[in-house]
C-alpha cells in the first residue's frame, strides 16, 4: 500500500522561501514511469496543479509559477522536495503531494496535505 | 477562472441520479486528453473517483461513472447517498497551457 505525507512549516513570512518535503512509501521513484506531483488548494477554493517530477528526473512546472518553483527528488530517501520562492499571502493554501503511476494517468494517491499560511 | 468549467453546485435527493459536467475546449478535453474525477470530502484530501474518462479504481462503487464526448466530460452518480455529499473536481491536460488543469469544483448537496 502506497502512502505519501507532506511536511514543512505551517507559517512563513511574505518574501520568504517555502520548502516542503513529501515522504512516501510503498513505491519507488526509480520505477519506470512513476511520478510525484504537488497540488495546492487555497481555503475554500479549487485545486491547482503546481509541478510533477518523474522517475527519470523529467520535471514539468505550471507555467504561471515556474519561475518560483523548484522540485527535486531523493530516491534513496523516498522523498520529493518542493521549494517556492517569494511567498505571498495569496500562496496561503493546503499543499498536497500525490503519486502518478505514469505520464498518462491521474494523480491516484494523495497525501493528507499540509496547511501553509503566509503572514507577517 | 479555470479552463475547465464545472457548475458550482448540484443537488439531489437520496436515491436520485445527478450528473456533474466538465466543459473544456479543443486544447484539453477536445484534444483527446483524458479526464479524471476526484471526490473531496470536507477536511480531507481528494480521492480519485474516475481515472481515464471512464475507469473506476478498485473500491469505488459502481454508482459512480464517467463519460466523455467532444469537449466535455460528465460524472454521474446514481442511487445518491448522504455520504456522497462532497466537492467534485475534474482534471485534464491542456496543451495551450502546457500543464494539468483542474475544474473549479462542484459542491454536491444531498437533500
Amino acid at each position: 500500500q502506497s502512502t505519501l505525507k507532506e511536511s514543512g512549516p505551517t507559517l512563513v513570512k511574505p518574501t520568504q522561501t517555502l520548502t516542503l518535503t513529501c515522504s512516501f512509501s510503498g513505491f519507488s521513484l526509480s520505477t519506470s514511469g512513476v511520478g510525484v506531483g504537488w497540488i495546492r488548494q487555497p481555503p475554500g477554493k479549487a485545486l491547482e496543479w503546481l509541478v510533477v517530477i518523474y522517475w527519470d528526473d523529467d520535471k514539468r512546472y505550471s507555467p504561471s509559477l515556474k519561475s518560483r518553483l523548484t522540485i527535486t527528488k531523493d530516491t534513496s530517501k523516498n522523498q520529493v522536495v518542493l521549494t517556492m520562492t517569494n511567498m505571498d499571502p495569496v500562496d496561503t493554501a493546503t499543499y498536497y503531494c500525490a503519486h502518478r503511476p505514469d505520464r498518462y494517468g491521474a494523480f491516484d494517491i494523495w497525501g493528507p496535505g499540509t496547511m501553509v499560511t503566509v503572514s507577517s | 477562472q479555470s479552463v475547465l468549467t464545472q457548475p458550482p453546485s448540484v443537488s439531489g435527493a437520496p436515491g436520485q441520479r445527478v450528473t456533474i459536467s466538465c466543459t473544456g475546449s479543443s486544447s484539453n478535453i477536445g484534444a483527446g486528453f483524458d479526464v479524471h474525477w476526484y471526490q473531496q470530502l470536507p477536511g480531507t484530501a481528494p480521492k480519485l473517483l474516475i481515472d481515464g474518462n471512464t475507469n473506476r479504481p478498485s473500491g469505488v462503487p459502481d454508482r459512480f461513472s464517467g463519460s466523455k464526448s467532444g469537449t466535455s466530460a460528465s460524472l454521474a452518480i446514481t442511487g445518491l447517498q448522504a455520504e456522497d455529499e462532497a466537492d467534485y473536481y475534474c482534471l485534464s491536460y491542456d496543451s495551450s497551457l502546457s500543464g494539468w488543469v483542474f475544474g473549479g469544483g462542484t459542491k454536491l448537496t444531498v437533500l
